[in-house]
């Protein structure tokens, strides 16, 4: 079974510029999920869908970041324009129920970003 | 609110010795508790969990975890660690009405020879 795939591995822009990142989850995963994890601190949940609604996006940053998971399948996260503080690393990971956090999550192996 | 507690940002330790990484949590409700490991260059992937039932709960390789209420604690134990157990590992909860697993900060596992 093939795992859940992100694309680009790394990235490097200058502040104020855009950049997305894309995943393609587990094949027939419902649940999508974007994670942040800045260098030395744990993931932090950035949206979560459900096939191809929100579930979850209280802690994504709306005046900059943006996301959507077209057709319940692949998603794309969107940061225009960037800070800073938005380097880290980007973490996207799916589950194959509906029932929440209880269930297993399986994660892609992450977009490294580093805004200058 | 919910958060966890990861004391030990780094553990040093031989290889075959024995090893706990620390977990606390806080929440006044209900939990749900999971360990996740990140090997070098790998993304995160499931150890174990504790939803119900047995307070003790066992990985594949070798790895324990006891849920323990009172302490409000879930530490992860091994007996005996490998060189190829060298990873990240990082606990995480949920709590009951919260849609929001909640990692700690990691604690970086290393074993040398």
């Amino acid at each position: 079974e093939a795992g859940v795939a992100q694309s680009p591995r790394y990235k490097i822009i200058e502040k104020r510029q855009s950049v997305a990142f894309w995943c393609n989850p587990i094949s027939g995963h419902a649940t999508l999920y974007w994670y942040q994890q800045i260098l030395g601190q744990g993931p932090k949940l950035l949206i979560q869908f459900q096939n191809n609604g929100v579930v979850d996006d209280s802690q994504l940053p709306k005046d900059r970041f943006s996301a959507e998971r077209l057709k319940g399948v692949d998603s794309t996260l969107k940061i225009q324009p960037a800070k800073l503080e938005d380097s880290a690393v980007y973490l996207c990971a799916s589950s194959p129920g509906t029932s929440g956090h209880t269930d297993t999550q399986y994660f892609g192996p992450g977009t490294r970003l580093t805004v200058l | 609110a919910q958060s966890v507690t990861q004391l030990d940002s780094q553990v040093p330790v031989f290889e075959e010795a024995p090893v706990e990484l620390r977990c606390n949590y806080s929440s006044s409700v209900s939990v749900y508790l999971f360990w996740y490991v990140q090997y070098p260059n790998q993304g995160l992937q499931l150890l174990l969990k504790y939803l119900s039932g047995s307070t003790l709960v066992e990985s594949i390789n070798g790895f324990e975890a006891e849920f323990n209420k009172s302490q409000t604690s879930f530490h992860l134990r091994k007996p005996s660690v490998h060189i190829s157990d060298t990873a990240e590992y990082f606990c995480a909860v949920i709590s009951t009405g919260y849609s929001t697993l909640t990692f700690g900060k990691g604690t970086m596992l290393l074993v040398s020879p």
